[in-house]
């Protein structure tokens, strides 16, 4: 089965920068999606496509991928933005494939 | 938008099932696919299933609930549903529904349902 681990929190600064890391085998050759989750809610995205944001996501949201490792960075962050984050690939083997998830504390 | 309904107690041995009503978009739609997905403590986000119309139907389901789970479309009410048999205290979780587009590219969830707490308990 496919694998993607991200670490179990991240904690931030306001007005600083988030990054959180999803971990897979050669994961730079697959396309990474990002979901943000809050408390009671469901999963939103905010990146797909590695670095894509869909329309009404701010422009401090931003993905890159590459080797084993996709990183979703959160610039200038707000508390608004304190949730939980997951990653997600499609692997021909195992279908969708999420990550294990991220706190994000902004304190 | 989606819109899910259904049952949150099922009892051990029974079949759950939920309804997705699909609002804003059109359920035989060529370019989208209709995924259910369940979120639980132990097994994290979990991708269920899927149809999708592309001149016929089509089914696609996850290895981990095969031969217990179907999804059916209903194009006359627009609506998706789940129905999960022979449920155990290990199916308890929050169920999804999402649209993704056209797999493998267009191959992530958006928009989800608001989510329905399933909870398997005699």
């Amino acid at each position: 089965s496919y694998v993607l681990t991200q670490p179990l929190s991240v904690s931030v600064a306001p007005g600083k920068t988030a990054t959180i890391t999803c971990g897979g085998n050669n994961i730079g050759r697959k396309s990474v999606n990002w979901y943000q989750q809050k408390p009671g809610q469901a999963p939103v995205l905010v990146i797909h496509f590695d670095g894509d944001r869909p329309s009404g996501i701010p422009e401090r949201f931003s993905g890159s991928n590459s080797g084993n490792t996709a990183t979703l960075t959160i610039s200038r962050a707000e508390a608004g933005d304190e949730a939980e984050y997951y990653c997600q690939v499609w692997d021909s083997n195992n279908d969708h494939v999420f990550g294990t998830g991220t706190k994000v504390t902004v304190l | 938008q989606l819109r899910q309904s259904g049952p949150g107690l099922v009892k051990p041995s029974e079949t759950l099932s939920l309804t997705c009503a699909i609002l804003g978009d059109g359920v035989s739609s060529n370019s989208a696919t209709w995924n259910w997905i369940r979120q639980s403590p132990s097994r994290g986000l979990e991708w269920l299933g899927r149809t999708y119309y592309r001149s016929t139907w089509h089914y696609d389901y996850s290895s981990s609930v095969k031969g217990r789970i179907s999804i059916k479309p209903d194009p006359s009410k627009n609506h998706v549903y789940l129905h999960l048999q022979s449920v155990t205290p290990v199916d308890t979780a929050v169920y999804f529904c999402a649209k993704s587009g056209v797999v493998p590219m267009e191959n992530w969830f958006d928009p989800w349902g608001q989510g329905t707490q399933v909870i398997v308990s005699s």
